[in-house]
């Protein structure tokens, strides 16, 4: 079946300019995850959608960072004001909820940022 | 702080040669970990995941736990270049089952 998609793959702005960047889960993955990796580090949690539950957005480092996840499928995360650290790749991911809380996560290709 | 950590490497093998990629986690309520490959410029790809004690095979990958250690391992056996990646463990924070907690990942060079 399908897996994790992101929109776009890649991404150019001016600092100070707000992105938005789209994710599309799994089809009946119940969980997404955003994440964002910067060249040659590891993967830094920025937020979680879990069903209808109140997202976990204690990862995102401001308040320029927002995300929603609309009718428990796609998700925007939205990234305001710019700046040239923000520049990364932005990874998100979805699983299932498993009885046993299991949480094998699949990926999307990503989507790299970068601020000029 | 709950962590989980790897050695950063480059890890280096011969093509055909066992790899063996290690991992050891703090949380002690952890129940269930995660190997992933990643490979440079692509997002990391599940290859494994262990729930209880002991060893789990599939094809050329073994991942193996010991809870009492807060260990776990990940195996390659004949290693192909296609191998070389960096190599993600994860597992998950005990009192979030739905939250991972990432280690830094081991970089794999399988050399022809």
């Amino acid at each position: 079946g399908a897996g994790v998609s992101q929109s776009p793959s890649n991404k150019v702005t001016e600092k100070g300019k707000d992105v938005e960047l789209r994710c599309d889960p799994i089809s009946g993955h119940t969980a997404l995850y955003w994440y964002r990796q910067s060249l040659g580090q590891g993967l830094e949690f920025l937020i979680y959608f879990q069903g209808n539950s109140a997202p976990d957005k204690s990862g995102l480092p401001s308040d320029r960072f927002s995300a929603e996840r609309t009718g428990g499928s796609v998700s925007t995360l939205t990234i305001q004001r710019t700046q040239q650290e923000d520049s990364a790749v932005y990874l998100c991911a979805s699983s299932l909820t498993g009885a046993k809380g299991l949480v094998e996560q699949y990926f999307g290709p990503g989507t790299r940022l970068t601020v000029t | 702080q709950k962590e989980v950590e790897q050695n950063s490497g480059p890890l280096s093998v011969p093509e055909g040669a066992i790899a063996s990629l290690n991992c050891t986690y703090s949380d002690r309520g952890s129940q269930s970990f995660f190997w992933y490959r990643q490979y440079s410029g692509k997002s990391p790809e599940l290859i494994m995941s262990i729930y209880s004690n002991g060893d789990k095979e599939d094809g050329r990958f073994t991942a193996q736990l010991n809870k009492a250690s807060q260990y776990v391992s990940l195996l390659i056996r004949d290693s192909q270049p296609s191998d070389s990646a960096t190599y993600l463990c994860a597992a998950p924070n005990a009192g979030n089952n739905r939250k991972l907690i990432w280690g830094l990942g081991t970089s794999l060079a399988v050399n022809p």
